[in-house]
């Protein structure tokens, strides 16, 4: 398995500010991803995040407002820029480990 | 476009009372299906993964079944502390190795 820890765990923003979610993994890994659970949703892909190079966002997600950092091999972070109301979601951080994707414990943003 | 379907959108079970939850899927080439357990609060617990038609897996209370169209997790005797939602996610045979969700199934037990 995978042991992955984020921070803050939960948090209440204004909006138009920013918040920064840190991921760590216990050990290094290949493939760390980012999703978002909004409100009674199921999981929705944000982006892959690629050491060493620039992250790969899907349909309907722009760095601008995602910007995602991966110094290295255990650890990532997702900003949430300029944040709104929608923005309001778990963001959970995962990990490829044995073919197997684990998931974080989630960060819980309310955006007032 | 690779799509997941979960079926019933919520049951409430009585305590013993056996019963299946429902995952359809489309995919461009299957990779593996995936089971996930998810409490209020928490990230998603993995279950179990299933790569061909035939395959089964067992846990405990939970067997997970897999067709070429659906899969099925087949819930024996449950519990209270079965009470959770259960996300379906299949990945593509494509090198991508991001998952697609269905929207869950959220099992309540009660004694």
């Amino acid at each position: 398995s995978a042991v992955i820890s984020q921070k803050p765990s939960r948090d209440i923003c204004q909006r138009g500010t920013s918040l920064t979610i840190q991921c760590q993994v216990d050990s290094q890994v290949t493939m760390m991803f980012w999703y978002r659970q909004q409100p009674g949703q199921s999981l929705t892909l944000i982006a892959t995040a690629n050491q060493g190079s620039e992250a790969t966002y899907e349909s309907g997600f722009v760095i601008d407002k995602f910007p995602i950092s991966r110094p290295n091999l255990t650890f990532s972070t997702l900003t949430v820029s300029n944040m709104s109301p929608e923005d309001s979601s778990i963001y959970l951080c995962s990990v490829v480990r044995q073919e197997t994707q684990y998931f974080g414990p989630g960060t819980r943003l309310l955006v007032l | 476009e690779d799509q997941v379907t979960q079926s019933p959108e919520a049951l409430r079970l009585q305590e013993g009372e056996s019963s299946s939850l429902n995952c359809s899927y489309t995919v461009s080439g299957l990779r593996g299906l995936f089971w996930y357990r998810q409490d209020p609060g928490k990230g998603p617990e993995f279950l179990f993964t299933l790569y061909s038609a035939g395959e089964e897996k067992e846990k405990e209370r939970l067997k997970a079944t897999l067709t070429k169209k659906e899969s099925f997790l087949h819930i024996t005797a449950p519990k209270p502390e079965d009470s959770a939602t259960y996300l379906c996610a299949v990945q593509a045979n494509t090198g991508r190795r991001a998952l697609t969700f269905g929207s869950g199934t959220r099992l309540q037990v009660q004694p």
